[in-house]
C-alpha cells in the first residue's frame, strides 16, 4: 500500500506570494491533518480534515487555509508569504478522525523556503 | 536530508544498550499519547501509543511508561541499534470523548545518536 505523498517535496518562493502544497493520504483514509515543523517550535498542529470538512484547527492565522476533496486528497494554501513561514510542513492520514486509539501516517513533507 | 531541530537534546547510547528517552507532558486531561521516531529527510513515524487509564504498554523492542502523578511519559528502547538513531517526539492528544476531531500536542523532541 502506497503510504502518504506530498508535493511538492522543496518549494522555494518570495515574501508576500502564495503557495499551495498537496497531500495524497493512504488508499481509505479519510483524516488528513497539517502540521508545521521548525526547528525553534517544533512540530505544530495547522488543521485537520475529515470527510471534506475542517474539523479542528490550530493557532495559525488566517492567511493559513486548507481544503479536502472527495477522494480524500488534501490541499493548504499559504497567502501573503512572510520569511516566518518557512518551514518543513508535513500532512498526516488516518482511518478516521476521533480521540481513541489511531495510526497517523505522516508524509515526507515539503519543505518552504520563503526568502 | 532536514535538519528536524538545530538544538535538541541528545542522548547518546551504545548499539547494544537500552535507552530511556523522556517526555514531560502538559495537560492533566490529555487521555492519550503517541511516540513518534522522525529520521532525518522523513515525516514522523508511529512507534507505540497508549492511554491515559494504562501506566505502560510493551511493544517490539519497546516499553512506553506513563507517570500520570507527575505527567511524566518515558520510551524504553531495547537492545538499542544504530537504525534507532533518530529525533523522538512524544505527543498528547486532548481529544477527550467528543467522538469527533482530535488535536496532538507535540514535545520538542530528543536525538538518538547510537555509537558503535
Amino acid at each position: 500500500k502506497a503510504g502518504v505523498t506530498q508535493t511538492p517535496r522543496y518549494l522555494i518562493k518570495t515574501r508576500g506570494q502564495q503557495v499551495t502544497l498537496s497531500c495524497s493520504p493512504i488508499s481509505g483514509h479519510r483524516s488528513v491533518s497539517w502540521y508545521q515543523q521548525t526547528p525553534g517550535q517544533g512540530l505544530q498542529f495547522l488543521f485537520e480534515y475529515f470527510s471534506e470538512t475542517q474539523r479542528n484547527k490550530g493557532n495559525f492565522p488566517g492567511r493559513f487555509s486548507g481544503r479536502q476533496f472527495s477522494n480524500s486528497r488534501s490541499e493548504m494554501n499559504v497567502s501573503t508569504l512572510e520569511l516566518g513561514d518557512s518551514a518543513l510542513y508535513l500532512c498526516a492520514s488516518s482511518l478516521r478522525s476521533g480521540p481513541v486509539r489511531y495510526e497517523q501516517y505522516f508524509g515526507p513533507g515539503t519543505r518552504l523556503t520563503v526568502t | 536530508g532536514e535538519s528536524v531541530g538545530l538544538h535538541l537534546p541528545t542522548l547518546s547510547v551504545q548499539e547494544g544498550d537500552n535507552s530511556i528517552i523522556n517526555c514531560a507532558y502538559s495537560n492533566s486531561a490529555s487521555d492519550y499519547f503517541i511516540w513518534y521516531k522522525q529520521e532525518s529527510g522523513k515525516g514522523p513515524q508511529f512507534i507505540i501509543d497508549i492511554r491515559s487509564n494504562m501506566d505502560k504498554r510493551q511493544g517490539q523492542r519497546v516499553t512506553v511508561l506513563l507517570n500520570k502523578t507527575v505527567k511524566h511519559l518515558s520510551l524504553q528502547i531495547a537492545a538499542t541499534q544504530p537504525g534507532d538513531s533518530a529525533v523522538y517526539f512524544c505527543a498528547e492528544n486532548m481529544g477527550g470523548n467528543t467522538g469527533t476531531a482530535s488535536k496532538l500536542t507535540f514535545g520538542t523532541g530528543t536525538r538518538l545518536q547510537v555509537t558503535l
